[in-house]
């Protein structure tokens, strides 16, 4: 069975701090897939990342990085320099294949960004 | 543009009523479609998988006769909550595969709300 758990329920940061979301993943297969989606007050689900279990490699995309360690299963995700706007619940999730059918969502973590 | 529409984005029903929510695909053909359930402030959960012409999956604890599952067409798929309870109060929301990198799209979601 598959399980992902991200410990912090919520997070609180005034507007430039840094800030990491931890991740912490379970699944007996040896072929995986990561994801993390941010979800604002309005729902939707947005991408941010998608990481397949064969790349280590950690990786920024402006202010967001990533950082996947296959030795403590955790894929964490930082925020740097935060802004109000990156207020929201971040989710990670776990899937078997590359396109996320059928994903296993961690708890979420409410990101609360003050100015 | 959004790439899968979902209808109602909120509705309120009479407890013993049913209620249909749409999930479209707007941008490509979808075999397989994915219906989420979200509780207040919890995760999201997997409630079944939606099949183009033929019988949903529905996850363990998921009941088959309550959620009523149709995917008429490549581009559509619907979902009925039947004799709604106030127990049945959540966010639903739908996810498509597709696009150049088969990645999961999701619909904004429904938040519905039975008295």
């Amino acid at each position: 069975a598959q399980k992902v758990t991200q410990a912090q329920t919520e997070i609180s940061v005034v507007e430039k701090e840094d800030v990491t979301l931890d991740c912490v993943y379970e699944t007996r297969d040896t072929t995986y897939y990561l994801f993390w989606y941010k979800q604002p007050p309005s729902g939707e689900l947005v991408f941010l990342i998608r990481r397949n279990s064969f790349d280590e490699q950690n990786e920024i995309s402006g202010r967001y990085s990533w950082n996947f360690q296959k030795s403590t299963s955790s894929f964490n995700f930082t925020i740097t320099a935060s802004q109000v706007v990156d207020s929201a619940v971040y989710f990670c999730a776990l899937s078997a294949d590359n396109a996320g059918n059928m994903l296993t969502f961690g708890g979420g973590t409410r990101l609360m960004v003050k100015p | 543009g959004a790439v899968v529409s979902q209808h109602p984005s909120w509705v309120i029903c009479k407890s013993g009523t049913s209620v249909k929510i749409e999930c479209r695909s707007l941008d490509f053909q979808a075999t397989t479609m994915f219906w989420y359930r979200q509780f207040p402030k919890q995760s999201l959960m997997l409630m079944a998988t939606s099949n183009e012409g033929s019988k949903a999956t529905y996850e363990q604890g998921v009941e088959k006769d309550k959620f009523l599952i149709n995917h008429a067409s490549l581009t559509l798929s619907t979902l009925t909550v039947t004799s709604a309870h106030p127990e049945d109060s959540s966010f639903y929301i739908c996810s498509v595969i597709g696009g150049v990198m088969a990645e999961a799209f999701f619909g904004q979601g429904t938040r519905l709300t039975v008295v």
